[in-house]
């Protein structure tokens, strides 16, 4: 079973508007990754966070994790057209460090 | 031009055939990766390897075979297709066995079994 769930599947939103994606998942962590996929093209990473820091920030990025309740979000401000891709979170777990693990992934609509 | 690319980019083959999947990167990465996308599943593992002819099992090997003779290459074969094969298959790598270095990606093979 996939160690990360993302949370909306599917996220439609207009243009300048903020897009919340959620990730949860099940075992600790060493840290999470933000990746990017286009469509019919491979992921691009966007941002890694360690597990001990709370909040990332990279340009319109800002990425939180909360081990706590083992979720982590990723908020997109100002979204552009060209933002729409989906949005995939990987954990690199402690038990098994090296060997990522991917959610389902967001699928994010943003319309001009 | 640096970076990971996948070959061929599309493939239909037919139940039973042998089938080759290939990955060349240009930066010297140690690890390299192969994963399979399906809808419903995400992307999961099949196999990694940590250099040259070092490879080991991910999530999904069964009916896949990987070699690495070279540190530049990773091809991913299917000895004997099946439908259930049918997939869009990603290489990537990374530079060290340290989980905390981004993964690079090719733009993936989708591959049809008929």
């Amino acid at each position: 079973s996939q160690q990360g769930e993302e949370d909306p599947q599917a996220l439609s939103i207009q243009e300048g508007e903020n897009a919340t994606m959620n990730c949860s998942y099940k075992t600790s962590i060493n840290n999470l990754q933000w990746y990017r996929q286009n469509s019919g093209r491979g992921l691009v990473h966007l941002i890694l966070i360690r597990s001990n820091e709370r909040e990332k920030h990279s340009g319109r990025l800002r990425v939180t994790l909360d081990t706590s309740k083992k979720s982590s979000s990723l908020l997109i401000t100002a979204s552009r057209a060209a933002d729409t891709a989906s949005y995939f979170c990987a954990t690199d777990r402690s038990s098994n460090t090296g060997k990522l693990i991917f959610g389902q992934g967001t699928t994010l609509q943003v319309k001009p | 031009d640096a970076g990971i690319t996948q070959s061929p980019r599309y493939k239909i083959t037919e139940t039973g055939r042998q089938v080759t999947l290939m990955c060349h990167q240009t930066w010297s990465h140690s690890y390299m990766f192969w994963y399979r996308q399906d809808l419903g599943h995400g992307l999961r593992l099949i196999y990694y390897s940590a250099a040259a002819d070092i490879t080991d099992k991910g999530e999904v090997p069964d009916g896949y075979v990987v070699s690495r003779s070279k540190t530049e290459n990773f091809p991913l074969t299917l000895e004997s297709a099946t439908r259930s094969q049918t997939s869009v298959y990603f290489c990537a790598s990374r530079s060290s066995r340290q989980g905390n270095q981004p993964q690079h990606f090719g733009d993936g093979t989708r591959l049809s079994i008929l």
